[in-house]
């Protein structure tokens, strides 16, 4: 059975950097179809895409939060691993990570998905 | 960066209706199109992917279509427990943009 599950503060500080982090079981992160992203729910809004690693450790991010995202992953502990810096009260949200398979070495679709984190900034 | 819209942003039918969401990608992403329903408190959950097929489990009122840069995703006969959330998805390439959602409740 694949699972994913988020941890971290579920409370930081304005200006703080944000550590998540999501374990994984049921497939190995160096499996070379696999890879896991992060995607963020504000409250009451959309799923907004953040950030993706892939199992050759290729990385890709959010355009308007890249200066900010640092995605990363310890294959060993079964762990991605999301940073962003300098938070806001606006990026208060639940944070989900989500496999992804890649098919014929394209990306593929989010399934499953974890059961996410809400992340609440504030002071 | 391409853009992914849905429409209409919200909707209101009645149990059995026929029930349209429409997806549309500012750039063509051939059939690299995902489809999720995100029922209220709870995780997002995978409908359809590759646009049109239709992931195990998931009931056969459910089906996509389309390719390019417009998209459906068409509830032939609308049950009370579809009341939720829909967004599509591109994945043909990073960023893997969501749009920004339907909700569908019961007239």
């Amino acid at each position: 059975q694949v699972t994913l599950k988020e941890s971290g503060p579920v409370l930081v500080k304005p200006t703080e950097t944000l550590t998540l982090t999501c374990t994984v079981s049921g497939f190995s992160l160096s499996n070379a179809r696999m890879g896991v992203s992060w995607i963020r729910q504000p409250p009451g809004k959309a799923l907004e895409w953040l950030a993706h690693i892939f199992s050759n450790d290729e990385k890709s991010y959010s355009t308007s939060l890249k200066s900010r995202l640092t995605i990363s992953k310890d294959t060993s502990k079964s762990q991605v691993v999301l940073t962003m810096t300098n938070m806001d009260p606006v990026d208060t949200a639940t944070y989900y990570c989500a496999r992804m398979i890649r098919i014929a070495a394209r990306p593929g679709w989010f399934d499953p998905w974890g059961q996410g984190t809400l992340v609440t900034v504030s002071s | 960066d391409i853009q992914m819209t849905q429409s209409p942003s919200s909707l209101s039918a009645s149990v059995g209706d026929r029930v349209t969401i429409t997806c549309r990608a500012s750039q063509g992403i051939s059939n690299y199109l995902a489809w999720y329903q995100q029922k209220p408190g709870k995780v997002p959950k995978l409908l359809i992917y590759a646009a049109s097929t239709l992931q195990s489990g998931v009931p056969s009122r459910f089906s996509g279509s389309g390719s390019g840069t417009d998209f459906t995703l068409t509830i032939s006969s609308l049950q009370p427990e579809d009341v939720a959330t829909y967004y599509c998805q591109k994945y043909n390439s990073a960023p893997f943009t969501f749009g920004p959602g339907t909700k569908v409740d019961i007239k």
